[in-house]
């Protein structure tokens, strides 16, 4: 398989609930990121890790938990999201961090119940 | 420092061209622009960085004004494939910030 993946493509959960998010790259990429994009907001940055350290929080609330075991994997931990959480959630990689161009994941469509 | 582009959304018939602009209060250090059709991924289609003033790919080119705070995309000779929510990601600061922060998107309907 090539290029970012996501598992899963779809994910109603309800408040209570934990679950993870998962990207994978095939790219042999040093940075990866987590996007939030709702309906009629523009894309926003979560997080950020290059070399598999995180080199950038946007201020993400603590229920969204990422983690990145080593440069082809990253993972977005989910525990007790509120409604407003329903979002689709893209994963990108990039060669490095800065003004590289960014290949996009197909995306988790999360829905908070 | 989100950038703001403009128009929010514009309808074309093949074959006619557009421009997106996308704007910043501050100097940039470079411009990223993507396309995402619906329910896809956003896909890159170019990045200008600083020194450059204009790039170009087949019919797709982008530039930067004078002051460096807007850069506009250029569509030639819409195709239908054109359609799509077009994206601005905008670095700033005289070495880079390297965080790229979106714009809210332009909307475009190519038609036959």
């Amino acid at each position: 398989e090539t290029g970012v993946t996501q598992t899963p493509r779809h994910l109603v959960m309800g408040m209570t609930n934990k679950k993870s998010l998962k990207c994978e790259q095939h790219l042999g990429h040093n940075a990866m990121y987590w996007y939030k994009q709702s309906a009629k907001k523009p894309l926003e940055l979560m997080f950020v890790y290059s070399l598999e350290e995180r080199v950038e929080n946007n201020s993400v609330p603590s229920r969204f938990s990422p983690e990145c075991p080593n440069s082809s994997h990253l993972f977005l931990h989910l525990h007790t999201l509120q409604p407003e959480d329903s979002a689709l959630y893209l994963c990108a990689s990039s060669q490095d961090w800065g003004y590289y161009e960014q290949y996009f994941g197909p995306g988790t469509r999360l829905t908070v119940t | 420092q989100q950038p703001v582009q403009s128009p929010q959304a514009v309808i074309l018939r093949e074959g006619e061209d557009a421009v997106i602009n996308c704007s910043s209060s501050k100097a940039l250090y470079s411009v990223h622009w993507y396309r995402q059709k619906h329910g896809e991924a956003p896909v890159f289609l170019m990045i200008l960085l600083k020194g450059g003033e204009q790039m170009r790919h087949e019919k797709i080119s982008v530039s930067f004004n004078e002051k460096k705070q807007q850069s506009s995309l250029y569509l030639t000779a819409s195709q239908l494939s054109y359609s799509g929510t077009y994206f601005c990601g905008t670095e700033d600061g005289e070495g880079g910030s390297e965080k790229l922060v979106f714009g809210k998107g332009t909307k475009l309907t190519v038609n036959p």
